[in-house]
């Protein structure tokens, strides 16, 4: 079955270096949907960007991705963390069973 | 725009207990979800509906029902609560599949 795979449970960075959270996924669906959610402490998640297009970087809120089917990954960077980046982060799958398939999520520290 | 509500916001429940969760949407979205959140483990769907009526099973169905009364609700009953229980549940809707999740504010379930 479809399965995204987060491998950092925690990343920790210093206040203006560069993030970047990786995503790979697994499916045979030719044309998935990869999204990036962002949930801030005692909020709810909230879609941060998504793509379906391949090679073709989406950006949102300083933050940016770019699907690469070739090696089934959308990994999400951003030049320069703030202090306000620090949240939990899911990548996520829609294949073309109607359902997200969610990673295990990726929490992000930013220290001063 | 639109908003999700989910009803109890906390929920404290005995061993054994059944318990019913809540969601309304007013997106006029199709599909709604229910998923639940435990730390360290992401989210994982219990079930979904496609459209009023109708129920599919998440990954972690067992031990809950649901019911899509109508197209703005969706009811979530854990049909037995487990001793020292403790997990956010959170339901989101979309106007289809591969479209964005809204996610609702969640209820906290505590089971003494």
């Amino acid at each position: 079955g479809d399965s995204v795979t987060q491998t950092e449970g925690l990343v920790t960075l210093t206040e203006g270096l560069p993030v970047m959270l990786n995503c790979t996924y697994q499916t045979i669906y030719s044309n998935p949907f990869l999204f990036w959610y962002v949930q801030h402490l005692n909020e709810s998640p909230r879609l941060l960007l998504k793509s379906f297009t391949d090679n073709k970087r989406t950006e949102h809120q300083g933050f940016h991705a770019t699907l690469h089917k070739s090696s089934s990954s959308f990994h999400l960077q951003k030049s320069s963390a703030q202090l306000s980046d620090s949240a939990l982060y899911y990548c996520a799958l829609s294949g073309n069973q109607g359902k997200l398939i969610f990673g295990q999520g990726t929490k992000l520290s930013i220290k001063p | 725009g639109g908003i999700i509500t989910q009803t109890p916001k906390f929920l404290i429940g005995q061993e054994g207990q059944k318990l019913t969760l809540k969601c309304q949407q007013n997106f006029n979205h199709d599909t709604m979800y229910w998923y639940r959140q435990d730390s360290g483990k992401g989210l994982r769907l219990i079930y979904y509906s496609i459209t009023e009526n109708d129920l599919q099973k998440g990954d972690l169905s067992e031990g809950y029902d649901a019911s899509r009364e109508k197209k703005s609700s969706f009811s979530l009953t854990v049909t037995s609560a487990q001793k020292n229980e403790m997990a956010v549940f959170l339901c989101a809707s979309s106007m289809a599949k591969q479209d964005t999740q809204y996610f609702g504010p969640g209820t906290r379930l505590l089971v003494l």
